[in-house]
């Protein structure tokens, strides 16, 4: 699986849409770019997944770059309770059974 | 529906004693993972299971073994417990090993602290 980069930590105004950067440089055709996040002291939670063409869902929204080096998940009106570690991963679900969780973000949702 | 149950929630243990936990995947889904995590090393993959069946090993001593039950059901064993086993031990469930198109859903997790 292609390693990730993310910044270790991130600042967003309650309301604000918080913009979450992940570069995935080595990523191959058939890996597909995953988010999580984890709450303090609960197990990491599924926001969304995608390809090549840019996903939205109740939870947020994953703008992929067109050459798939990066990546962004967007928080559209982030609240107090998206406050969480936020981990994006590249998989390839064709072969891989497991994930390969890096650093991830710590985003900070503050009034 | 009912989500992934992981019991006990949490454990305090002796070194050199042995630990079994448990996890419950949601109906339905067949294949369960287990997943170690720690402040220094992060969340690190330890094994999975589908029918009864491991399918993938993380890089992990022989102290940690699982098992998966004819009902999906799984437990996971660590022997001899060392200092560094204390962790959030986190088990995860999916339709198949693959994940399915929405990945995995994870438990609440077991903290395990060994002294």
């Amino acid at each position: 699986d292609a390693k990730t980069t993310q910044p270790p930590s991130m600042d967003c105004a309650e309301g604000r849409a918080a913009n979450l950067p992940c570069n995935h440089s080595t990523i191959s055709g058939n890996e597909y770019v995953y988010w999580y996040r984890q709450i303090h002291s609960q197990g990491p939670q599924y926001i969304i997944h995608g390809l090549k063409n840019n996903e939205t869902n109740e939870m947020a929204s994953l703008i992929i770059t067109e050459d798939r080096k990066s990546s962004t998940l967007i928080l559209p009106h982030a609240t107090l309770r998206d406050t969480a570690v936020y981990y994006c991963i590249v998989r390839d679900t064709g072969t891989a059974s497991k994930l390969t969780f890096g650093t991830g973000t710590r985003l900070q949702v503050t009034l | 529906k009912a989500g992934v149950t992981q019991t006990p929630r949490y454990l305090i243990k002796t070194r050199g004693q042995q630990v079994t936990l448990s996890c419950s995947p949601i109906s339905g889904h067949r294949s369960v993972s287990w997943y170690q995590q720690t402040p220094g090393q992060g969340l690190q993959f330890l094994f999975e299971y589908f029918s009864e069946t491991q399918r993938n090993k993380g890089n992990f001593p022989g102290r940690f073994s699982g098992r998966q039950f004819s009902n999906s059901r799984s437990e996971m064993n660590v022997s001899t417990l060392e200092l560094g086993d204390s962790a959030l031990y986190l088990c995860a469930s999916s339709l198949t090993p693959k994940g399915s198109n929405y990945g995995y859903t994870f438990g609440s997790g077991t903290r395990l602290t060994v002294v």
